[in-house]
């Protein structure tokens, strides 16, 4: 079992819409989760990072984290084109202050 | 505020070279961390420093090293190259504190031939 992992996709939307991105990990003991975007031949770029079971909203992005079932997703509100990217899932386990990522979601947002 | 800066950006090696890889964090930040992103797949953890001690280390072969100097800039060094060491060679900066949210340099584009 990966220790974390994401639905490859590709996840298509059409413009205007909510995307959904979800992620699951194995380690109970993690404490810190992050959600990178990295557009093709870039480097991952940090969208937000969560800690606390709940919803954080920034902008248009809306990040949810539930330790209990060990899942945490990213809603796009609004998608626009240029949100067309691979989302990469990170978790920072709780004994070590490392990232561990997921295999990243592609998604296109079509005009 | 600069970023996190890489150099150089691309290179192209062949088997069994060596190579330096260079990293200067974010001004203020004490850690720097080390990653290798194949193609499709996410980053994979090798190094971690902060104050130029080794925090943690991934599950790489001792042909990878790093280091970091006082002025926290850091190098990766990777010996005897094979083809799969082909890849982008990524470095994030973190203060170092408890808030560990890590910040990506450009990466390092490595091609082995």
């Amino acid at each position: 079992q990966k220790e974390v992992e994401q639905n490859s996709g590709p996840l298509s939307v059409p413009e205007g819409a909510i995307a959904s991105l979800n992620c699951t990990y194995s380690d109970r003991g993690s404490q810190s989760f992050f959600w990178y975007r990295q557009y093709s031949g870039k480097s991952p770029e940090l969208i937000m990072f969560i800690y606390s079971n709940g919803d954080k909203e920034d902008g248009r992005f809306t990040a949810q984290l539930n330790k209990a079932s060990q899942y945490v997703s990213l809603l796009i509100r609004d998608s626009q084109p240029s949100d067309s990217a691979t989302y990469l899932c990170a978790v920072m386990p709780g004994s070590a202050r490392q990232l561990t990522f997921g295999s990243g979601t592609q998604l296109t947002v079509l005009p | 505020d600069a970023g996190v800066t890489q150099s150089p950006t691309h290179l192209i090696k062949t088997r069994g070279q060596q190579v330096t890889l260079r990293c200067s964090p974010i001004s203020g930040h004490k850690s720097v961390s080390w990653y290798q992103q194949v193609l499709g797949q996410g980053p994979q953890f090798i190094f971690q420093y902060y104050e130029k001690e080794e925090r943690g280390r991934g599950n790489f072969p001792d042909r990878f090293s790093a280091r970091q100097f006082p002025n926290y800039s850091s190098e990766l060094n990777v010996n005897a190259l094979l083809l799969g060491d082909s890849a982008l060679y990524l470095c994030a900066s973190s203060p170092g504190t408890r808030q560990e949210t890590q910040y990506f340099g450009p990466g390092t584009r490595l091609l082995v031939l």
